[in-house]
């Protein structure tokens, strides 16, 4: 399977732990998104890497919010201190410089109790 | 800024065609998208159209695109319980260089036998 893929699928954890969650894009994809989606909503940006190079972050991304990609391959979003107001589908997505289409992953759905 | 608006629901039954519509604001050059969501999972990119083009066929999916009012719609021919679904208009301005997804808030479709 070479589409994204996206670990861990789920994950509970209580309010003040932080949390990673990781994505593999599609090999020869050096564009790389990260989106968050609550129930009933569309997905909603949150960051987003050109290889390496983290060059766009909404305002939706809090400081207890970090995202890197080192060496431009897989990525990691680490949510520090959760709140019950982060659970949520978190998406990724990613694409190639001159394609038009972003493909997703399947997400990491998160609950904090 | 952008914004793009769908109807929330739509129930149709099998074998008959379904039309989702979506409108948007960004009058930029831009792309329009269309996805699909199965519960618990990603988003399937379904197919996609540039703001310069009036029309997309694919097999049984037909893209709308009526620039002057900015509105877009799906039409998918032959409808199958297998295409019940929330399906998601999104839209991105190129021009910068981050080309992230704007989503509505999608549309369910409810396909009865």
């Amino acid at each position: 399977d070479t589409g994204v893929s996206q670990n861990p699928r789920h994950k509970i954890t209580k309010r003040g732990q932080n949390v990673t969650f990781r994505c593999d894009p599609i090999s020869e994809h050096n564009r790389l998104y990260w989106y968050r989606q609550t129930l009933g909503q569309g997905p909603e940006f949150l960051t987003y890497f050109q290889n390496e190079a983290q060059l766009e972050k909404s305002r939706l991304l809090s400081d207890r919010f970090s995202a890197e990609r080192p060496k431009g391959s897989f990525s990691t979003l680490e949510i520090q201190r959760t709140e019950q107001g982060d659970s949520a589908m978190y998406l990724c997505a990613s694409s190639s410089v001159r394609a038009r289409e972003q493909y997703f992953g399947p997400g990491t759905r998160l609950t904090v109790t | 800024g952008e914004d793009v608006e769908q109807s929330l629901f739509l129930s149709v039954r099998e074998g008959d065609s379904s039309v989702i519509n979506c409108t948007y604001t960004d009058s930029s050059s831009t792309y329009l998208y269309w996805y699909k969501q199965e519960p618990g999972a990603g988003l399937q990119l379904l197919t996609y159209i540039f703001s310069n083009m009036d029309m997309k066929q694919d097999q049984r999916l037909t893209v709308l695109l009526n620039k002057k009012d900015k509105h877009l719609s799906l039409r998918i021919a032959d409808t199958q319980t297998g295409d019940s679904a929330i399906y998601f208009c999104a839209e991105t301005v190129y021009g910068g260089s981050q080309g992230n997804l704007i989503f509505g808030k999608g549309t369910k479709l409810s396909v009865k036998p």
